[in-house]
């Protein structure tokens, strides 16, 4: 079972929410992680949006606008990224990432579709 | 301005080597960690290597293990991914990418350059 796991896709539409998920493997205290988050669109390399351990531990990415927030559902053992006031370029692909038994690990991504 | 540029990827045999390299400029590349990371055609990302600001700490990933070598050269502010027994499923684009800025140690991809192809291919 891989350590992070996240939903292939997601749908929303312009001006909703969209709340993406990042499951950490049973077993795994998603408690004592951070999450950290990028979002890739075509073409481009991955840019860092926010990294969300808890409310005292939390960093936003230079210039990554507040409507993209991170958190975490204890009872899910899954970090999530909340992105508000949905606009047609926040169409990409998101990917989570911790760091587990000395290595930085990726989640498989979720193509956030808005339409 | 930041500025990552990779160079050195390329067409290669399976069971060849390849070196890839990384310019940086825009920051004081010493006091940065360093990371490869790496995305296979229409695949996920997949982290491969990581070296801090003075090489004395290095981290790979168990599927390079034993195989690639990262190194830098910080007088020429240069990262290196050498990379040898090259695979059919080691074709992907190579990113590098810069840590995160001091004090911060935790030494995630902050910024990340564009990428270099590596395909290995017969």
């Amino acid at each position: 079972q891989a350590v992070l796991t996240q939903p292939s896709s997601l749908s929303a539409s312009p001006g909703a929410s969209a709340s993406l998920t990042c499951t950490l493997r049973s077993g795994i205290n998603i408690g004592t992680y951070r999450i950290y988050w990028y979002q890739q669109k075509p073409g481009s390399p991955p840019q860092y949006l926010l990294r969300y351990k808890s409310d005292s531990d939390k960093q936003q990415g230079s210039g990554v606008p507040s409507r993209f927030s991170g958190s975490k559902d204890a009872s899910a053992n899954a970090g999530i990224l909340l992105i508000s006031g949905l606009q047609s370029e926040d169409e990409a692909d998101y990917y989570c990432m911790t760091w587990h038994s000395s290595a930085w690990v990726f989640g498989g991504g979720t193509k956030l579709t808005v339409l | 301005e930041v500025q990552l540029v990779e160079s050195g990827g390329g067409l290669v045999q399976p069971g060849g080597s390849l070196r890839l390299s990384c310019a940086a400029s825009g920051f004081t590349f010493s006091s940065y960690s360093m990371n490869w990371a790496r995305q296979a055609p229409g695949k996920g990302l997949e982290w491969v290597s990581y070296i801090s600001g003075s090489s004395n700490t290095i981290f790979y990933a168990d599927s390079v293990k034993g195989r690639f070598t990262i190194s830098r050269d910080n007088a020429k502010n240069s990262l290196y991914l050498q990379m040898n027994s090259l695979r059919a499923e080691d074709t992907a684009v190579y990113y590098c990418a810069r840590g995160p800025p001091p004090p911060d140690s935790s030494g995630y991809a902050d910024f990340w350059g564009q990428g270099t192809l590596v395909t290995v291919s017969s």
